[in-house]
């Protein structure tokens, strides 16, 4: 069974403190695996998308990479609108191509 | 209106009762999505809808019952449902079922 275990549960950070939050997968077959970020009382936003081992992709702060068993997700002197929680998901190549999603990581930047 | 928009945005409902969540989206898109995130637990699929048929149904019980009448709007149909059904029901949108989704903000269910 397709599965994915974020952490930490809970990050706080000081402004401009650079820390990583960890997603490792098992997938039988991976087609892509995911990033989004989840303000309160919103939808998740779609942040990223990895397909194979070794890619990385940057967006502002954030630098999103993969291995075959892990993601990380990097943020780089952090603000606090950084302030979400950040979801990783996994997509698998073979069957309904759903998307299975971790718990998150509840990430707070304090000034 | 852009994007996928939700309403009831919240929802309180006695155990007898029947109510409807509804999803529009406005960026042509041709698969649509359920989902429920209760606290503590990852994002749970409900129902997918690929040009407008149902092509998964994640073990949902009976009290809830999806509708999709055309590719831009989705409805769950609610009933009789139970206090530990509570949660944020979430509706998405994707092009081809690829992963790359647009969520709704949700609705924010309780059940008393």
């Amino acid at each position: 069974e397709d599965q994915v275990t974020q952490s930490p549960e809970a990050l706080r950070l000081q402004e401009g403190e650079s820390s990583s939050l960890n997603c490792s997968y098992t997938v039988s077959g991976l087609r892509g695996l995911f990033w989004y970020r989840q303000d309160p009382g919103k939808g998740p936003e779609f942040l990223f998308t990895l397909y194979s081992a070794g890619e990385e992709k940057e967006k502002e702060r954030l630098k999103a990479t993969l291995t075959k068993k892990e993601s990380f997700l990097h943020i780089t002197a952090p603000k606090p609108e950084d302030s979400a929680t950040y979801l990783c998901a996994v997509q698998a190549r073979a069957g309904f191509q759903k998307l299975v999603f971790g718990t998150g990581t509840r990430l707070l930047v304090s000034p | 209106e852009t994007g996928v928009t939700q309403t009831p945005r919240h929802l309180v409902m006695g155990m007898t009762n029947k109510k409807s969540l509804k999803c529009e989206q406005h960026l042509g898109h041709n698969a649509m999505y359920w989902y429920k995130q209760s606290a503590k637990k990852p994002l749970e699929l409900m129902f997918v809808y690929s040009l407008e048929e149902r092509v998964e149904n994640n073990s949902v019980p009976s009290r809830f019952s999806p509708e999709c009448p055309n590719s831009s709007h989705l409805f769950l149909h609610l009933h009789t449902l139970q206090p530990e059904d509570s949660a944020l029901y979430l509706c998405a949108s994707s092009q081809d079922e690829g992963g790359i989704y647009t969520f709704g903000s949700g609705t924010r269910l309780t059940v008393v």
